[in-house]
């Protein structure tokens, strides 16, 4: 089945330890998001890519990266996590195409713990 | 800004009771309105939709339509189960010149009895 999967599911690192989360995507789909999630809120975005471009929100920290080397994948890098960044981070994809709901098609998560 | 409110939980019910979690927004424009459900340690997935005013989406029994009266998008479902137990958002898209980027409501936890 054409999914969006995460690696991985759970990312346990050390304060300032960089970290590397995965997503790919076998929907071909033109836009990935990474959204953060904290325990009992909302998930909130990052950033996107629209095919090659990056689209970071604007209250993204520094410490949030990512690349898009390619369609099917995207990473998210957190250079020096902090206890606050301690979340689960979604990725998702969707296929814009100017007609219709946009609708995201979510991965499991990757639970990221800091100590 | 665009931006979604929904009521706090969270709802406790017991098996076979209606179930309403209301559901309002803020938006320019004409957006598209969801609901994602999240299962306990799970990511989201699509519930149901609605693209247009008077719009119904369904899915499982679970409804909702588009009220651009009342800004509302309120999910209901006539007879609830233990297996709905689960985290509910209602989300906007604010439209594709902005990368089609879905806005969140807070979340309302459901809990159902048996």
């Amino acid at each position: 089945d054409a999914m969006v999967i995460q690696n991985p599911r759970y990312q346990v690192t050390q304060f300032g330890k960089p970290v590397t989360l995965s997503c790919s995507q076998t929907l071909n789909h033109n836009v990935m998001y990474w959204y953060q999630q904290k325990s009992s809120q909302a998930p909130k975005l990052l950033f996107h890519y629209y095919d090659k471009d990056f689209n970071n929100e604007a209250d993204t920290p520094d410490n949030f990266q990512s690349r898009r080397p390619n369609t099917s994948f995207c990473f998210l890098d957190i250079r020096s996590p902090g206890l606050g960044d301690a979340a689960m981070y979604l990725c998702a994809t969707s296929r814009l195409t100017g007609a219709g709901a946009n609708v995201l098609t979510f991965g499991a998560g990757s639970r990221l713990t800091v100590l | 800004g665009n931006s979604v409110t929904q009521m706090e939980g969270p709802v406790t019910l017991s098996e076979e009771a209606f179930l309403t979690i209301n559901c309002t927004y803020t938006a320019t424009g004409y957006p598209s309105l969801f609901w994602y459900v999240q299962y306990p340690g799970e990511g989201l997935q699509l519930l149901l939709k609605a693209t247009k005013a008077d719009d119904k989406g369904s899915n499982k029994g679970f409804e909702a339509t588009y009220r651009k009266e009342t800004t509302s998008f309120h999910l209901e479902k006539g007879s609830v189960q233990v297996s709905d137990s689960a985290v509910y958002f209602c989300a906007l898209t604010s439209g594709e010149y902005q990368g089609g980027k879905l806005i969140f409501g807070q979340g309302t936890e459901l809990s159902v009895k048996p």
